[in-house]
């Protein structure tokens, strides 16, 4: 069955530190992989979406990622964290039938 | 672009009270989703549209909850009666043919008493 895992359920970094939020998912396929970000109380925003071709992925806000088959990951990343970066971190990937299948997210804590 | 539009933003009800959410996608989105997340969770699909025919309704647990798209645009999603553990963010969302992205609503927070 497909399905998504996100090692880390809540990371604290340094405003200004790197940032690499772990994903790893199970999918017999080519996966269409996503990030989405989660503020307190509002809905999803997608950061960045692979489907195929180059497998490092620039998103919004200064965010990427890189796909790797061989480890099944699809690991996001940032340079240097901000402060309004603090959020839910959610990575997914969509199934033959449409279905998008959740990770159980990441809480990014930023420490100024 | 208005986005994907859902009312109320919050709505607390005793339990085995009924309660119905309102989506309005994206205009010229075909597909429409029903999400619920679980407080420290990531969302789980309850159904999924294709215009107005319910594609996949699997994981919806049709003896208390329902959802109708009239005419391929606005959708809602109804509980009758409540039960405690329905307590969730309910969240709609939408795509287009292409796929490129799915567009989610700032959700419906829903608190069972």
């Amino acid at each position: 069955a497909q399905s998504v895992t996100q090692p880390d359920i809540h990371i604290t970094v340094s405003e200004g530190a790197s940032l690499e939020l772990r994903c790893n998912y199970s999918y017999g396929a080519t996966p269409y992989l996503f990030w989405y970000v989660q503020s307190p109380g509002q809905g999803l925003q997608l950061l960045l979406k692979y489907f195929s071709g180059d497998t490092l992925v620039q998103g919004i806000k200064g965010f990427e990622a890189e796909f790797k088959r061989s480890q099944s990951s699809f690991n996001l990343r940032k340079p240097s964290v901000h402060w309004s970066d603090a959020a839910e971190y959610f990575c997914a990937v969509e199934n033959q039938g449409g279905k998008l299948i959740f990770g159980q997210g990441t809480e990014l804590s930023v420490k100024p | 672009e208005a986005g994907v539009v859902q009312s109320p933003r919050y709505k607390i009800i005793e339990k085995k009270q009924p309660v119905a959410f309102w989506c309005n996608p994206i205009s010229g989105h075909n597909t429409l989703y029903w999400y619920r997340q679980n407080l420290g969770q990531g969302p789980e699909l309850l159904i999924r549209y294709e215009n107005e025919e319910a594609v996949d309704d699997s994981q919806l647990p049709k003896d208390r909850f329902s959802a109708e798209r009239l005419k391929g645009v606005d959708s809602t999603l109804k509980i009758q009666p409540a039960e405690l553990g329905d307590s969730a963010v309910y969240l709609c969302a939408s795509s287009s043919r292409d796929r490129d992205g799915y567009t989610f609503g700032s959700g419906t927070r829903l608190t069972v008493v």
